[in-house]
């Protein structure tokens, strides 16, 4: 079956620009998850929805980052006024539910952002 | 231990060797382990989830164990190959189950 994609796969963009990522999760998965890596560094968790409501947003990094999730399947990650150091990996990934180990977080390709 | 620690951070081994790694991680408040392959240009994959100390699980030519109480995981691959090359990340899941604090991983690479 079709797993997790996102688009763009690789996103070149000028600083001060805003740029939109999008996430399409495994059909019927109700959690979904934002994660990004930059360069040097491990994964970092940024934010998680549950339907389309986000508990938690305090992994996101700076005011100039947001995400929604609308009909509880498609997510964009929207970066405002991109900066350099925005420059990362963007993952994502889904689950069926959230709250249990069962729960295993499936993973897309990633969107490589590059901020120039 | 406050975060979660791999090591070693690279390992380069012939083919046909048997290697392990570690992944390292606060003992308290412990929900569970996930252990990933990321191969480059490909999505993460999920390789095992552990919960209980003593946990062994396995899954062809690669093991894994776990110990809560001293929060540290073990992973193994037996002659390895090189397909097996990849990073392999772990991730410790808070106690919600819906966050996942990952290491910084361990990139190895297998010579034919």
């Amino acid at each position: 079956g079709a797993g997790v994609s996102q688009s763009p796969s690789n996103k070149v963009t000028e600083k001060g620009k805003d740029v939109e990522l999008r996430c399409d999760p495994i059909s019927g998965h109700t959690a979904l998850y934002w994660y990004r890596q930059s360069l040097g560094q491990g994964l970092e968790f940024l934010i998680y929805f549950q339907g389309n409501s986000a508990p938690d947003k305090s992994g996101l990094p700076s005011d100039r980052f947001s995400a929604e999730r609308t009909g509880g399947s498609v997510s964009t990650l929207t970066i405002q006024r991109t900066q350099q150091e925005d420059s990362a990996v963007y993952l994502c990934a889904s689950s069926l539910g959230s709250g249990g180990a069962s729960y295993e977080q499936y993973f897309g390709p990633g969107t490589r952002l590059t901020v120039t | 231990i406050l975060n979660v620690e791999q090591s070693p951070q690279s390992l380069h081994v012939q083919e046909g060797d048997s290697t392990n790694f570690t992944c390292s991680f606060p003992s308290s408040n412990f929900y569970a382990l996930h252990w990933y392959r990321w191969e480059t240009a490909k999505s993460p994959e999920a390789l095992f989830v552990m919960t209980l100390n003593g946990d062994e699980k396995k899954k062809g030519r690669i093991s894994a164990t776990l110990n809560t109480k001293e929060g540290y995981s073990y992973l193994y691959i037996k002659g390895s190959q090189p397909e097996d090359s990849a990073t392999y990340l772990c991730a410790r899941s808070n106690n919600a189950g819906n966050m996942l604090t990952f290491g910084g991983g361990t990139r190895l690479m297998v010579k034919p």
